[in-house]
């Protein structure tokens, strides 16, 4: 079935260091994918998406291509900062199902001043 | 975006009583929404899928005699936690979708439940 691997946590950095957090997926077809981030006490907030092979999605600074070639979704920033902090989730939304949505575990980002 | 707001956001019962928590777009019509539970330091788990003027559909191992789900019109939906229990605390968070398979999720802020 359909499903998120994502990178296992927690990850701590100091300000303005690269962040790099790892997303595979499997599925049939061609699902959409998402990175969502929690705020500590907070819903889930859209940070980016991509909804076909090769898009780029990007927020904030952050940014994700969507690889269909290696099935991944990695979530990309080139210098964090301590607002940064927070779960990030990795999800895909299959084609034509309407309804699913797969999440990952979440990784826990800390960034220290 | 869309806006999806959840209410309470936190609530604190005694054991056996129910609690209801309500999940509100509002700014665009979902027929559909979505109810999530998430333990500490975990992913969301689906618990059930809210459809406007039907019954919910749960996901396999939730109760749906213990989690009322209620879908009164397409801009609420209802999660009643009855006869809730210590175990049952827990953040539970609501979504919706907009139209189109592409269309992404908006979730709610969260209700996080705390039973004595």
């Amino acid at each position: 079935g359909d499903s998120v691997t994502q990178m296992e946590g927690p990850v701590t950095l100091s300000e303005e260091a690269f962040l790099t957090i790892n997303c595979t997926y499997t599925a049939t077809g061609y699902p959409s994918l998402f990175w969502y981030v929690q705020y500590p006490g907070e819903g889930l907030q859209l940070l980016l998406k991509a909804t076909k092979a090769d898009d780029k999605g990007s927020n904030k600074g952050f940014e994700a291509t969507y690889r269909k070639e290696t099935t991944s979704f990695h979530l990309e920033k080139g210098s964090v900062q301590v607002s940064d902090s927070a779960v990030y989730f990795c999800a895909l939304s299959p084609r034509n199902t309407g309804n699913q949505f797969y999440f990952g575990t979440g990784t826990s980002l800390t960034v220290i001043p | 975006g869309a806006v999806v707001s959840q209410h309470p956001s936190r609530v604190i019962c005694k054991s056996g009583t129910s609690v209801k928590i309500e999940c509100r777009s509002l700014d665009f019509q979902a027929t559909t929404m979505f109810w999530y539970r998430q333990f500490p330091k975990q992913s969301l788990m689906l618990m059930a899928t809210s459809n406007e003027g039907s019954k919910a559909t749960y996901e396999q191992g939730v109760e749906k005699d213990k989690f009322l789900i209620n879908h009164a019109s397409l801009t609420l939906s209802t999660l009643t936690v009855t006869s809730a229990h210590p175990e049952d605390s827990s953040f539970y968070i609501c979504s919706a979708r907009t139209a189109g398979s592409t269309g992404e999720l908006f979730f709610g802020e969260g209700s996080r439940l705390t039973v004595l």
